[in-house]
């Protein structure tokens, strides 16, 4: 059964400052790793998807990488707005329909 | 406006009660889902639909079910036989397979019971 783990559960920094969240997954046989945004009370927003093929994706200030072979996928936000401060989820695909989601990290940008 | 939408926002249900969350989306996606949230935990699938009138239990299907009458709908009843639902309850969809799809989400309804 493929797990998740996202560390830690909660990161503060002032207004700035470059974001690293990090995700781990158990099983490298997968096929897409996604990053997710969620605000309070909110439904999901997708950031970036990386294919098991690809290394890295980027979107404006944000850039994602993937070493499927560690089980390890690292967002990074760069020059961090207190507008970045959300819930961030990553969501892995290792077969079917079905993506395993970590429990996400809460991050509070301080102005 | 291309979306998925979900209703109600908020919802409250009595001890016994089914209730029915609704989700619709004009993406013209096959695919669709319904994930259930809980404070400090991942989402968890409780089912998916990859084609009309066809559907498949997730890890905690056990009282819910769903039908997928047509390509855009897909509602979750809550049965009175789910122990513990109050929750946050969020539908998605995507492309195809979400082996190689991205899966796009709804605002999502709070399920509390009184």
């Amino acid at each position: 059964k493929q797990e998740v783990t996202q560390i830690p559960a909660a990161l503060s920094v002032p207004e700035g400052e470059n974001l690293v969240l990090n995700c781990s997954f158990t099983d490298s046989a997968i096929y897409n790793l996604q990053w997710f945004r969620q605000d309070p009370g909110k439904g999901l927003t997708s950031l970036l998807l990386i294919q098991s093929s690809q290394r890295e994706q980027t979107s404006g200030r944000l850039n994602a990488s993937l070493d499927k072979s560690s089980g390890r996928s690292t967002l990074y936000i760069a020059a961090s707005q207190p507008g970045d401060s959300a819930t961030y989820l990553c969501a892995v695909s290792s077969g079917d329909y079905k993506l395993s989601f970590g429990a996400g990290t809460t991050v509070t940008v301080r102005a | 406006d291309g979306g998925i939408t979900q209703s109600p926002k908020y919802l409250f249900r009595k001890e016994g009660q089914n209730v029915t969350l609704s989700c619709e989306q004009n993406l013209n996606h096959d695919a669709m889902y319904w994930y259930r949230q809980d404070p400090g935990q991942g989402l968890r699938l409780i089912y998916y639909s990859q084609i009309v009138n066809d559907f498949q239990k997730g890890d905690i299907a056990e009282g819910y079910s769903v039908s997928r009458e047509k390509k855009e709908s897909f509602p979750l009843t809550v049965t009175s036989a789910q122990k513990n639902p109050t929750a946050f309850y969020l539908c998605a969809s995507s492309q195809g397979r979400a082996t190689f799809n991205e899966q796009f989400f709804g605002p999502g309804t709070r399920l509390t019971v009184l």
